[in-house]
């Protein structure tokens, strides 16, 4: 069976540090990946997506930028935090078009 | 362009008593509509899918092309319905890509 690794679960972090969140899936190949945020108050957003190794596309303009080094490894990270990045970031994996898409646990990130 | 509006961020009602959570979308072409749930310390996950017709744990929900609306339905609400609950739009050119609305709150009191 198919599952999804998400970490780390939750994460302080001060403004202008590093970022990198890691999502692998287990038990499928050449899956579409997905990175949603839900920012306080607000619904959950795409923010990227990709359809295969090295294919990353962005859904909007932000201080963050995705990876795909690996076929089921997606990785989300920034350079330089912002206070504005505070949220919660999902991963998600599907087979693509109007499937279901499966969920990670989550991270919580805190900019400080 | 695509939206996706939940008009309640929170709906309180007592056990037994039906449920409601209404979803409204925003797109031109052929819909597929999704309800998505997060029960507490769990992870976000499939509840049902328009495609489908099917009901699940109760629930169900029918595409309104005419209204545009996707709202989910309960006739007899249970404590362990509360959760949060999300609706979502895709469609096939979309490579799977989700929009969500902002999410509802279903609080079930006893």
């Amino acid at each position: 069976s198919q599952t999804i690794h998400q970490w780390p679960a939750t994460l302080v972090q001060p403004v202008g540090s590093p970022l990198s969140l890691e999502c692998t899936v287990e038990g499928t190949s050449n899956p579409n990946l997905y990175w949603y945020r839900q920012a306080a108050g607000r619904g959950l957003q795409l923010l990227f997506y990709s359809v295969g190794i090295g294919q990353i596309s962005s859904e909007v303009p932000q201080n963050l930028s995705a990876s795909r080094p690996q076929d089921r490894q997606f990785i989300l990270s920034s350079k330089k935090l912002l206070l504005s990045d505070s949220g919660f970031y999902l991963c998600a994996w599907s087979w693509g078009a109007v499937t279901e898409a499966f969920f990670g646990q989550g991270t919580r990130l805190t900019v400080v | 362009a695509q939206r996706v509006t939940q008009p309640e961020k929170l709906l309180s009602v007592f056990k037994g008593a039906p449920v409601e959570l209404k979803c409204n979308y925003s797109y031109s072409g052929s819909p597929e509509l999704f309800w998505y749930v997060q029960y507490s310390r769990q992870r976000l996950q499939l509840l049902l899918r328009h495609i489908s017709r099917e009901s699940i744990k109760g629930f169900t929900a029918d595409l309104n092309k005419g209204e545009t609306s996707f709202h989910l339905k309960k006739p007899f609400a249970q404590e362990e319905d509360s959760a949060m609950y999300y609706c979502a739009l895709t469609h096939s050119g979309n490579t799977g890509k989700l929009i969500f609305g902002q999410g509802t709150t279903l609080q079930v009191k006893p």
